[in-house]
């Protein structure tokens, strides 16, 4: 069965830093893709990249770039430049390939991320 | 702009009544769409696939009989809490997305919070 284990329950990072934030998995699909959403106070899911697993190179989106190490099986994001709207939870998450999959997300447990000024 | 509509984004209701939840998909048909369930602080726990035109597929531990999940078109899915007492309080969030399933991101509504009192 497919798992995601983000370790980091909370991070504090300054304004205008990078942090990176841990993700490892478990699969035993060849296909699958890897997801990062940020999960503001609000309430809602936002979108932040993705990386699939036969990209060989690592996922980029603005300030967003995620350090995908198959052997290792990780999928880290780091943020560049954090900004106090940073401030969120950010959640690692994984759908799995094939035509008997449904296509659904499982999530890691989350890390809290504070940025201070 | 949001693709995915959930309504209410905030209910409360006394318990033993029953209530439901709406997820739109708005500018794409969804054959399948996923019910999540969040409590404070923690992480996004998978309880269904909605299967437009069929039943739905319950994770593990969810009652299916508890949480009516309805999928009668390919742009509307239905979550009928039944009976709530107020431990069935939570964020409840729908997610629909392409059909790719580890090259497309799932997109999500913005959350029901339920509190049963």
């Amino acid at each position: 069965a497919q798992k995601i284990t983000q370790t980091q329950p909370g991070m504090f990072v300054q304004e205008k830093e990078a942090v990176t934030l841990d993700c490892t998995y478990d699969t035993s699909d060849q296909s699958y893709g890897l997801f990062w959403y940020k999960q503001p106070s609000s309430g809602e899911m936002i979108f932040l990249i993705y990386q699939g697993s036969y990209d060989e190179q690592n996922a980029t989106e603005g300030r967003y770039s995620l350090n995908f190490q198959k052997a290792r099986k990780s999928a880290n994001l780091v943020i560049s430049a954090s900004q106090l709207g940073d401030s969120a939870m950010y959640f690692c998450a994984m759908r799995e390939g094939g035509s008997s999959n449904t296509g659904k997300l499982i999530f890691g447990q989350g890390t809290t991320l504070q940025v201070k000024p | 702009g949001a693709v995915v509509s959930q309504h209410p984004s905030w209910v409360i209701c006394k318990s033993g009544t029953s209530v439901k939840i709406e997820c739109r998909s708005l500018d794409f048909q969804a054959t399948t769409m996923f019910w999540y369930r969040q409590f404070p602080k923690q992480s996004l726990m998978l309880m269904a696939t909605s299967n437009e035109g069929s039943k739905a597929t319950y994770e593990q531990g969810v009652e299916k009989d508890k949480f009516l999940i309805n999928h009668a078109s390919l742009t509307l899915s239905t979550l009928t809490v039944t009976s709530a007492h107020p431990e069935d309080s939570s964020f409840y969030i729908c997610s629909a997305g392409g059909q790719d399933p580890y090259n497309s991101p799932l997109h999500f509504g913005n959350g029901t919070r339920l509190t049963v009192t």
